[in-house]
């Protein structure tokens, strides 16, 4: 069964501090794609990442960075020197295929404090 | 930002009403979705479209039905509204299949069932 799993529920640190968000997937699929997107106090649902099963590069954007390790099957997003602006529940979310279409699905997300 | 707008935003409604919450987008993509978020379950697909006309269930379609008359509009009715469906919705596009390009959101239609 496809299934993403992000263990922490909750963290909390202060301003300037590194912060890893860890997400675990399962999947039976070869080819499939992950992704990652930060959801603020506002609200809405901002997309981050996508990544493609057969990319195991990781990726720097900034301040964000994106750690793929197929062997363990993690996908996890580390936030350098964290600001207040970071506050929000992110997701990690896993493509998969089944009956003919592709879908997808969410870990249940982790809440970020970052505290000034 | 992907234009995509949700109608209405905010909805109180009694049990056993009829619901329905509008979708509109204005990127021309195919590929359509509503999703329900409810605490410590994250996002859960409710139904997607990959056409006019063209829809299919979720893992959480039971009391929910959907149709697309259009590419731009997807509707999403509650034929009976129940208290478990109070959640937050939101409608998403993408320009193909998904996780071949990304789901882009829309802000989300707070309902709440009494």
């Amino acid at each position: 069964a496809q299934k993403v799993t992000q263990a922490q529920t909750e963290i909390s640190v202060v301003e300037k501090e590194d912060v890893t968000l860890d997400c675990v997937y399962e999947t039976r699929d070869t080819t499939y794609y992950l992704f990652w997107y930060k959801q603020p106090p506002s609200g809405e649902l901002v997309f981050l990442i996508r990544r493609n099963s057969f990319d195991e590069q990781n990726e720097i954007s900034g301040r964000y960075s994106w750690n793929f390790q197929k062997s363990t099957s993690s996908f996890n997003f580390t936030i350098t020197a964290s600001q207040v602006v970071d506050s929000a529940v992110y997701f990690c979310a896993l493509s998969f295929s089944q009956g003919g279409s592709e879908k997808l699905v969410f870990g249940k997300g982790t809440k970020l404090t970052v505290n000034p | 930002d992907a234009g995509i707008t949700q109608s209405p935003r905010h909805k109180v409604t009694e049990t056993g009403t009829p619901v329905t919450l509008r979708c509109h987008q204005t990127e021309n993509h195919r590929y359509m979705y509503w999703y329900r978020q409810d605490p410590g379950h994250g996002l859960r697909l409710i139904h997607y479209s990959y056409g006019v006309k063209d829809t299919d269930k979720g893992e959480v379609s039971d009391g929910y039905s959907v149709s697309r008359s259009k590419t731009e509009d997807f509707l999403l009715t509650l034929e009976s509204a129940t208290s478990s469906q109070t959640s937050v919705y939101f409608c998403a596009i993408s320009e193909s299949i998904v996780g071949r390009s990304e789901q882009y959101f829309g802000p989300g239609t707070r309902l709440t069932v009494t």
